[in-house]
């Protein structure tokens, strides 16, 4: 099993949907979770970035972390073509950063 | 503001030919500094990293080795290419003076392919 399990998609949307992405994980000494978008041929850059159980917002995007049950959610509202690209999360404990493999997202005009 | 530096941007290679990819990182001093490879399907793969010049850990044995030569230069090298050393290669950077398991901020990636 993999420690952080994420849905590769591709997962297409119209403009203006809300957008639920979600990542799993088994270990838990992961305490930092943390959303990265990369566009198509560019680095990831960082979205979010949460420490405690709960919701932190920033703009159109939510994150949310569940630790009892070891989920972790990205949420983008009133989605937009420049959204499209691929999300991972990623996370981290004691000893390193693990990431998901990714979900890319299409925004359709 | 800190900028992080990647080249090149493409490059296509033979097989058993050398590797020289180099990243260098402006804005912060001795930095920590991270080589990821990325595959369709498989996530970022952890190559190496580096919390000081000349100290660098190895995450998994391969055909590729680094060095730092300079507090904000990371190279990573190969002295005979794979195909299966075809992929996304990242660099990333964190904060000085933390862990290696602080907040990583990526480079613009080298794509190659190994014919």
């Amino acid at each position: 099993q993999k420690e952080v399990e994420q849905d590769p998609g591709p997962l297409s949307v119209p403009e203006g949907a809300i957008v639920s992405l979600n990542c799993t994980y088994s270990n838990s000494a992961f305490q930092y979770f943390m959303w990265y978008r990369q566009y198509s041929r560019k680095g990831p850059e960082l979205l979010m970035y949460t420490y405690s159980s709960g919701n932190k917002e920033d703009g159109r995007f939510t994150a949310q972390v569940d630790k009892s049950s070891k989920y972790i959610s990205l949420f983008i509202r009133d989605s937009q073509p420049s959204d499209s690209a691929t999300y991972l999360c990623a996370m981290r404990g004691y000893q390193k950063v693990t990431f998901g493999t990714g979900t890319k997202l299409q925004v359709i005009p | 503001s800190q900028t992080i530096h990647q080249w090149p941007a493409t490059l296509v290679q033979p097989v058993g030919s050398p590797l020289s990819l180099e990243c260098t990182v402006e804005g912060t001093s001795n930095p920590n500094l991270y080589w990821y490879r990325q595959a369709a399907g498989r996530g970022l793969q952890l190559l190496f990293y580096s919390i000081g010049i000349g100290q660098i850990s190895s995450e998994v044995p391969q055909n590729l080795s680094a060095s730092r030569p300079q507090d904000r230069q990371f190279i990573l090298s190969s002295k005979k290419l794979l195909l299966s050393d075809s992929g996304f290669y990242l660099c990333a950077w964190s904060t000085p003076g933390r862990t290696s398991t602080d907040t990583q901020y990526f480079g613009p990636g080298t794509r190659l392919t190994v014919l």
